[in-house]
């Protein structure tokens, strides 16, 4: 059974960056699937990017095009999303999910950007 | 890349089904049969119910199921019951690796 624990909750100014990372335990990491969503305050999913493992290829949302990057570091089998330029509106939780169709998430890690 | 078209809400009583639609276009949910479907309730991380359009994952009650008609796709569940009432979304292949997820949809059970 996939397990994917997230990094703790963040806290960053307008203008800068965070890293968030996704652990997986209990698979073969090289063959994983690895997306992030995003969730802003009481709003809906938001499809952000992936990487498939076994490939290192990233692929993004048109939106997040330039600010986000995706990586994967399999002797560690961690995932990681970084978002750069921040503004209020990145304010949500950040999920990572594995597979094509997301059948294992992460417990969700807050991102709060304010001044 | 649009969100998906999702009422934003929809209501039953225990027992009714209900049905949750999903219309995205030709890019997305009409090319390709990826479509899936995730049960959030508040504070928690999303479930899937739904992949490739019909299929349920182990676990999932047989009172999910889905369907697609050109560029909607649908989940209907039958038998409402009190622990279904959660956000529900509809998530597409969009082409080019890309996903995209509709808006969401509030399930009240009156």
């Amino acid at each position: 059974q996939v397990q994917l624990v997230q990094s703790g909750a963040e806290v960053r100014k307008p203008g800068s960056s965070v890293k968030v990372s996704c652990k997986a335990s209990g698979g073969t990491f090289s063959s994983y699937s690895i997306s992030w969503v995003r969730q802003a305050p009481g709003q809906g999913l938001e499809w952000m990017g992936r990487i498939i493992t076994i490939l290192g290829i990233p692929n993004y949302a048109q939106q997040f095009q330039g600010r986000v990057t995706i990586t994967a570091d399999k002797s560690t089998s961690t995932a990681y999303m970084e978002l750069s330029s921040l503004r209020s509106e990145d304010t949500a939780v950040y999920y990572c999910a594995e597979g094509d169709f997301f059948d294992h998430w992460g417990q969700g890690t807050l991102v709060t950007v304010s001044s | 890349q649009s969100a998906l078209t999702q009422p934003a809400s929809v209501s039953g009583s225990p027992g009714q089904s209900i049905t949750i639609s999903c219309t995205g276009t030709t890019s997305d949910v009409g090319s390709y049969n990826l479509v899936s479907w995730y049960q959030q309730h508040p504070g928690k991380a999303p479930k899937l119910m739904i992949y490739e359009v019909t299929k349920r994952p182990s676990g999932v009650s047989n009172r999910f199921s889905g369907s697609k008609s050109g560029n909607t796709a649908s989940l209907t569940i039958s038998g409402l019951q009190a622990e279904d009432e959660a956000d529900y979304y509809c998530c597409s292949y969009a082409g080019s690796s890309t996903l995209v997820f509709g808006g969401g949809t509030k399930l009240t059970v009156l």
